[in-house]
């Protein structure tokens, strides 16, 4: 079985600031895709970023990018110039490759604020 | 538009009466899971399935059941609601490995569950 942990229970940041949110995860798989999914109040679940266990180069998707250290199970999400509606909880996800439909196990959350 | 559909999103509702949430998706995917959100825990699987009538349990089955008697259906049943099911649940779909599995899950809107 595999855990996800994201040990920052609350960040805050001022508008414009860049902030990194932390991820580790442990698994024995070598197949493997890493995910952060941001949940605003609405509690829509929307997925920011995907990365692909195989692929070295780091995603990234406009202010968001991950850095992803495969070695070290770990996969941090920097938000740069952080704006008033990146205000979410975000989730840490892994899910295995393959063919099976286990899907997503998820970290406990960073409730990130971001003030004006 | 693509998207997964849940109902109701909200549901006040008394210990033991059996209750439905409902689920439906509209891109035709193979994969679909039940989550269960609460505060502290992050998100935890309840079940999945592979395809039609392809169920399994994830990690918090307990006091659940699910069908898949239709590829775009995947309904959620509480035959004896406990106050412990009080929960936020969200529903999710994606195609089967090897069609982009990177792309990930798609989420419904969630179904904010009170049981008292």
């Amino acid at each position: 079985a595999q855990t996800v942990t994201q040990s920052q229970p609350e960040m805050s940041v001022q508008e414009a600031e860049t902030v990194t949110l932390s991820c580790t995860y442990d698994t024995s798989e070598n197949n493997y895709y890493l995910f952060w999914y941001k949940q605003p109040p609405s509690r829509q679940m929307i997925l920011v970023i995907r990365q692909e266990a195989y692929k070295q180069q780091n995603a990234t998707e406009n202010r968001f990018s991950v850095n992803f250290q495969k070695a070290a199970k770990s996969f941090s999400l920097k938000i740069s110039d952080s704006q008033l509606g990146d205000t979410a909880m975000y989730f840490c996800a892994f899910m295995k490759g393959g063919g099976g439909a286990d899907g997503l196990t998820f970290g406990k959350g960073t409730h990130l604020i971001i003030q004006p | 538009e693509a998207q997964v559909t849940q109902n109701p999103r909200y549901l006040i509702t008394v210990t033991g009466k059996k209750l439905t949430v409902t689920c439906s998706q509209n891109m035709n995917h193979e994969y679909m899971s039940w989550y269960r959100q609460d505060p502290g825990l992050g998100l935890r699987q309840i079940y999945y399935s592979m395809n039609v009538e392809v169920t399994d349990k994830g990690d918090v089955p307990e006091g659940y059941k699910v069908s898949r008697k239709e590829k775009r259906n995947f309904p959620l049943i509480l035959e004896s609601p406990s106050p412990n099911q009080t929960s936020l649940y969200f529903c999710a779909s994606r195609r089967r490995t090897g069609d982009n599995p990177s792309y990930g899950y798609t989420f419904g809107s969630g179904t904010r569950l009170t049981v008292v």
